[in-house]
């Protein structure tokens, strides 16, 4: 059973317009979330981190965690293209050692 | 800003042979972690390391895999025979308590 699954696109969509990234996941990924965005081989980067339900706004960026339908969003407002990479969400569930759990990705390509 | 450095960059090595991979995790954090994505997948959590010992190991951290910290610095990951399979991007990350987990720049392992 897959813990963490997304969409892995691509997903397009033009300059200056809204980029909303979807995730879901499992009982076992359950406490804390956050979306990294990865440029083709480099390193995952912290965009966000989630922790409880609601919205959570950064910027640019507005993480919404719903933990009733076990769904994590990312939406992305003013895309530039600087913004088309992978964007990861992880989850992990708890505890100060626990690794995170990735879905596959989301690539993103925002048009000019 | 303070960062999570990794070297080398890349590595090639022959099957069979043992290979370290190093990192220095953010000075004031206190968990660290090994992770490996294999090209075009998801990133893999390996093992976690708290108080200088393993905390937590998923499935793919078998014997031929172990972790040190020799030094109040370093963070390593040995491989003592590796496979062809082993062939992957490998990230250091470390965080400081229950908060986000900072991703090196990676070690391109390259077995043939």
């Amino acid at each position: 059973q897959k813990e963490v699954e997304q969409n892995s696109g691509p997903l397009s969509v033009p300059e200056g317009a809204i980029a909303s990234l979807n995730c879901t996941y499992s009982d076992r990924v359950s406490q804390s979330f956050f979306w990294y965005r990865q440029y083709s081989g480099k390193s995952p980067e912290l965009i966000m981190s989630i922790y409880s339900n609601g919205d959570k706004e950064d910027g640019r960026f507005t993480a919404q965690l719903n933990k009733a339908s076990q769904y994590v969003s990312l939406l992305i407002r003013d895309s530039q293209p600087s913004d088309s990479a992978t964007y990861l969400c992880a989850g992990y569930s708890g505890g100060g050692a626990d690794g995170l759990t990735f879905g596959k990705g989301t690539h993103l390509i925002i048009q000019p | 800003e303070p960062e999570v450095t990794q070297t080398p960059s890349h590595q090639v090595t022959q099957m069979g042979q043992e290979v370290i991979l190093r990192c220095v995790p953010i000075s004031n954090h206190l968990y660290f972690y090994w992770y490996r994505q294999i090209l075009g997948q998801k990133v893999e959590f390996l093992v976690s390391f708290y108080n200088n010992e393993i905390s937590e190991k998923s499935e793919i951290f078998d014997d031929q895999f172990s972790v040190e910290r020799p030094d109040g610095s370093n963070f390593t990951l040995k491989i003592r025979s590796t496979k062809l399979e082993d062939s992957a991007m490998y990230f250091c990350a470390s965080k400081r308590y229950q908060e986000t987990q900072y991703f090196g720049p990676g070690t391109r392992l390259l077995v043939l």
